[in-house]
């Protein structure tokens, strides 16, 4: 139950496409849904992030889907561009336990020039 | 750079060796998270520490493992008699605070090898 599974493993997009990576998860406690970059070598960076009573929240090329009645979330990188080729972790916390992050297992976005 | 400072970033170590990985938080931070990220996977909670205090160390190893984060200096992550199962990337992160309205800033992480 304090899962997040996260889908597909691996993307590849050509330049100007839409990247869509997909989060699900179980536990209905879980009260803020970020989402993260990571490079190769580096720590994973806040990309932005959702609440529950939010539908959706748009960050210039970055657009989080949230479906609560599923208790789904997905990314959707528009334009993808070649710098953002880089892994994309989902994650949730609880309110009772904000410091605790559950990551989803990450997604390998390859953006083609 | 005012983020989260870890080191070393790469260590070796052989089987049986003592690891420690430090972590100064961002300036104005005194809460301190350490995760683990094996290779093809997400991050793993371990632990989480306040000056002086464990907060919750509920996903560390029971045996070898150890954290503490001291009134004065930084964090500090250790690990005994290393074996090769925990080779990995040790991810420090921090926030001002432990309340839901703060997101927690991630460092570069250690690379930890165990030969």
């Amino acid at each position: 139950q304090q899962q997040v599974k996260q889908s597909p493993q691996s993307l590849i997009v050509q330049k100007g496409g839409i990247s869509i990576i997909n989060c699900a998860y179980e536990n209905t406690a879980f009260d803020y849904f970020p989402w993260y970059q990571q490079f190769p070598g580096k720590g994973p960076a806040l990309l932005i992030a959702i609440r529950p009573d939010v539908s959706e929240k748009k960050e210039g090329r970055f657009t989080i889907s949230f479906n609560k009645s599923a208790k789904q979330f997905s990314l959707h990188i528009m334009d993808s561009q070649p710098g953002d080729s880089a892994t994309y972790f989902c994650a949730a916390r609880t309110l009772g336990e904000a410091y605790k992050y559950i990551f989803g297992t990450g997604t390998r976005l390859k953006v083609l020039a | 750079n005012a983020g989260v400072m870890q080191n070393p970033r790469h260590l070796v170590r052989r089987r049986g060796q003592e690891a420690r990985l430090r972590c100064s938080p961002m300036k104005g931070h005194s809460h301190v998270y350490w995760y683990r990220q094996l290779p093809e996977e997400g991050l793993k909670f371990m632990v989480y520490l306040q000056k002086e205090n464990i907060i919750d160390e509920s996903g560390m190893p029971k045996e070898r493992f150890s954290a503490e984060f001291p009134k004065e200096g930084p964090s500090i992550l250790r690990i005994q008699q290393v074996v090769r199962g925990d080779s990995a990337a040790y991810f420090c992160a921090s926030s001002p605070a432990g309340g839901s309205m703060n997101t927690i800033y991630f460092g570069e992480g250690s690379w930890l090898t165990v030969v």
